[in-house]
């Protein structure tokens, strides 16, 4: 069974700009939990879609959202990049929403200039 | 808020020796459990999970123990091998699929 697949794996951008990211869970999985990953703050939640809607979000301003599809593919965005939007994002699904097994994806790397 | 604690950053080990890494969580709420070994350029990967009503799991070389009293969580890996040196994270989950990750311990392993 393939795992989490994030696109693309790098980007570089530049404050002010936008992007976006995309994730495709494993087949099956109906959740998908979005983290940054930084060396200063380590691994932080950022949201969790479940069946197209947003279950949990965590302490991130409104400049980061998401939204997830019909086939449980999803992505997010950033908005008026920051330098400190720096990061590894990385993308988690599971089964169902509360207390399963959490896969992680390989990340994007997001480079903000 | 929440906060997941790790007692030491980094840890080195003579291959073949027994690891054992360390982690304090705060949140009495939280139900789930989850190691996670990252390494370089990765992901984190899916070690082992335990719920709160079990004490100890076991997996393959790795076993996770859970003290409730004390708000305490370790992993233990048998005959560590070079091919576990990495960054190792403990999360808690106390709903949903959100989960609080560690600041994570570096594990060497020295052949």
């Amino acid at each position: 069974k393939a795992g989490v697949t994030q696109t693309p794996r790098y980007l570089i951008k530049t404050r002010g700009q936008q992007v976006t990211l995309s994730c495709s869970p494993i087949s099956g999985h109906r959740s998908v939990s979005w983290y940054q990953q930084t060396p200063g703050q380590g691994l932080q939640f950022l949201f969790e879609y479940f069946s197209e809607t947003q279950r949990n979000k965590g302490n991130f301003p409104g400049r980061f959202s998401g939204r997830q599809f019909s086939n449980s593919r999803s992505e997010m965005n950033v908005s008026t990049l920051e330098l400190g939007d720096s990061a590894l994002y990385l993308c988690a699904s599971s089964l169902g929403s509360g207390g399963y097994e959490q896969y992680f994806g390989p990340g994007t790397r997001l480079t903000v200039t | 808020g929440e906060s997941v604690g790790l007692h030491l950053p980094t840890l080195s080990v003579q291959e073949g020796d027994n690891s054992i890494i360390n982690c304090a969580y705060s949140n009495s709420a939280s139900d789930y459990f989850i190691w996670y070994k990252q390494e370089s350029g990765k992901g984190p990967q899916f070690i082992i999970d335990i719920r709160s009503n079990m004490d100890k799991r076991q997996g393959q070389r790795v076993t996770v123990l859970l003290n409730k009293t004390v708000k305490h969580l370790s992993l233990q890996i048998a005959a560590t091998q070079p091919g576990d040196s990495a960054v190792y994270f403990c999360a808690e989950n106390t709903g949903g699929n959100q989960f609080y990750f560690g600041t994570g311990t570096s594990l060497t392993v020295i052949p």
